[in-house]
């Protein structure tokens, strides 16, 4: 059973544009929601991350929303580039819980000139 | 890629044999992981280190094994290889559980 469901699957955008990826969690007891960015061939790489103490948080063109009640956050990038093309994964975790971290299923970005 | 180094990077071998991946970091993280990666699964946990010697099972650990006898290194074995097991395979690193995670570069594994 996939413990944080992601959408969409893949998403093309143009340049400038705003990219939207959606993921949805049900275990209450998750409290740390970090997102990872991988190009190909290479590793993935942590891009953010957000506890559920905070509703948003921005760094640089990257914002997570995250909205508690519903169990679903959410990762926008203002001002898509070229290369911001990559597969994004949103994971999961309960630290308190010492528990494992959760991946999605990955959307594979492509924002095109 | 954070002082992280998997080996080998490409790997094709047949059904049946042994396979051992090799992961070796140089930050001294306490923690380690092996993950998989698969289309439409993302990437799964098949074991973790929390020390020399300690380790425990991730989500998809049938069929592994593995042995962390100094900090620095964490083996990947496959003791009988299968087709299923085709994926690649990557390590990681942190300095505390499941947070700020650095990939190594990844292993290709065909089964054949």
């Amino acid at each position: 059973q996939q413990q944080v469901k992601q959408s969409p699957q893949s998403l093309i955008v143009q340049k400038g544009g705003i990219s939207i990826i959606n993921c949805a969690y049900e275990n209450t007891a998750f409290d740390y929601f970090p997102w990872y960015q991988q190009f190909p061939g290479k590793g993935p790489a942590l891009l953010i991350a957000i506890r559920p103490d905070v509703s948003e948080k921005k760094e640089g063109r990257f914002t997570i929303s995250f909205n508690k009640s519903a169990k679903q956050f959410s990762l926008h990038i203002m001002d898509s580039q070229p290369g911001d093309s990559a597969t994004y994964f949103c994971a999961a975790t309960s630290q308190t819980g010492a528990n494992n971290l959760f991946f999605g299923t990955g959307t594979r970005l492509t924002v095109i000139p | 890629d954070a002082g992280i180094t998997q080996s080998p990077r490409h790997k094709v071998t047949e059904t049946g044999t042994p396979v051992t991946l090799r992961c070796h970091q140089t930050e001294n993280h306490r923690y380690m992981y092996w993950y998989r990666q698969d289309p439409g699964h993302g990437l799964r946990l098949i074991h973790y280190s929390y020390g020399v010697k300690d380790t425990d099972k991730g989500e998809v650990s049938d069929g592994y094994s593995v042995s962390r006898s100094k900090t620095e290194d964490f083996l990947l074995t496959l003791e009988s290889a299968t087709s299923s097991q085709t994926s690649v395979y990557f390590c990681a690193i942190s300095p505390r559980r499941s947070e700020k995670l650095f990939f190594g570069s990844g292993t290709q594994l065909s089964v054949l």
